[in-house]
C-alpha cells in the first residue's frame, strides 16, 4: 500500500514568492491534515479537511496560506507571499475516520527554505 | 487546553538496557494520547495511542507506554534497547478532533 504521497520534497525560494505543496493522501482515507513543524518542535495542525470540507482551518494564518481538496481526495497548500518565518518542514497527513483517536499516516514533509 | 509535555529534550541509553521517554499531560476529562516516532528525512510513524481500558498499552517495535491518571503520565518504554530506536519522538493528546504534540524527544542508543 503507497503511503502519503508529498511533493516537493526541498524548496528554496526567495521572500515574497508564492509557493505551493502538494499531497496524496492514501486511498481511500476521508480526513487529510496539513501540520507545520518548525525546527525542534513538535507538528501544529494548519487545517484539517474531511472530504472536500475544511472542518479546521483556525490555525491557518489566511492572509498569506490558502488551501484546497477540491474533489476531497488530493490538496494543495500555497503560501503568498512567503515570508522568512515561513521556513519550516510542512507535514501532511491522512486518516480514514474523522475522530482524532483514529491512527494518522503521515507523509515525508517539504522542507522548506525562504531566503 | 489540552497539552502534553515532554520534560526531557534528549535521553541517552546503551543498547540492551530498558528505555524510558516522559511524557505528562494536561487535559480536562478523559484524555486520547499518542506516541509517535520520526526518523531523520521520513514522516511520523504512529507508534500506539491510549483510548480507554487497559493502563499498559503495547505498541510497534517493541515500544510500551504505561498511562498513570494520578501522576497524568504517559512514559514510553522499551525492555532493551536497539541502536536502531535511535529517532525523535514524539507525544501527542487529542484536543477538539486534532493532535496537540508535545516538543519531541531526541532517543540516542549507543552499542
Amino acid at each position: 500500500e503507497a503511503g502519503v504521497v508529498q511533493s516537493p520534497r526541498y524548496k528554496i525560494i526567495e521572500k515574497k514568492q508564492p509557493v505551493a505543496f502538494w499531497c496524496n493522501p492514501i486511498s481511500g482515507h476521508n480526513t487529510l491534515y496539513w501540520y507545520l513543524q518548525n525546527l525542534g518542535q513538535g507538528p501544529e495542525l494548519l487545517i484539517r479537511y474531511e472530504n472536500e470540507e475544511a472542518v479546521d482551518d483556525s490555525q491557518l494564518p489566511k492572509d498569506r496560506f490558502s488551501a484546497e481538496r477540491l474533489k476531497g481526495v488530493d490538496s494543495t497548500l500555497k503560501i503568498q507571499p512567503a515570508e522568512l518565518g515561513d521556513s519550516a518542514v510542512y507535514l501532511c497527513a491522512s486518516s480514514f475516520g474523522s475522530g482524532a483517536y483514529n491512527e494518522q499516516f503521515f507523509g515525508p514533509g517539504t522542507r522548506l527554505t525562504v531566503l | 487546553a489540552q497539552s502534553v509535555a515532554q520534560p526531557e529534550d534528549q535521553v541517552n541509553v546503551a543498547e540492551g538496557n530498558p528505555l524510558t521517554v516522559k511524557c505528562t499531560y494536561s487535559v480536562s476529562g478523559n484524555p486520547y494520547l499518542f506516541w509517535y516516532v520520526q526518523y531523520p528525512n521520513r514522516g511520523l510513524q504512529f507508534l500506539l495511542k491510549y483510548i480507554t481500558g487497559d493502563n499498559l498499552v503495547k505498541g510497534s517495535y517493541g515500544f510500551e507506554a504505561e498511562f498513570n491518571k494520578s501522576q497524568t503520565s504517559f512514559h514510553l518504554k522499551k525492555p532493551s534497547a536497539l541502536v536502531s530506536d535511535s529517532a525523535l519522538y514524539f507525544c501527542a493528546v487529542e484536543n477538539g478532533n486534532k493532535l496537540v504534540f508535545g516538543a519531541g524527544t531526541i532517543l540516542r542508543v549507543k552499542s
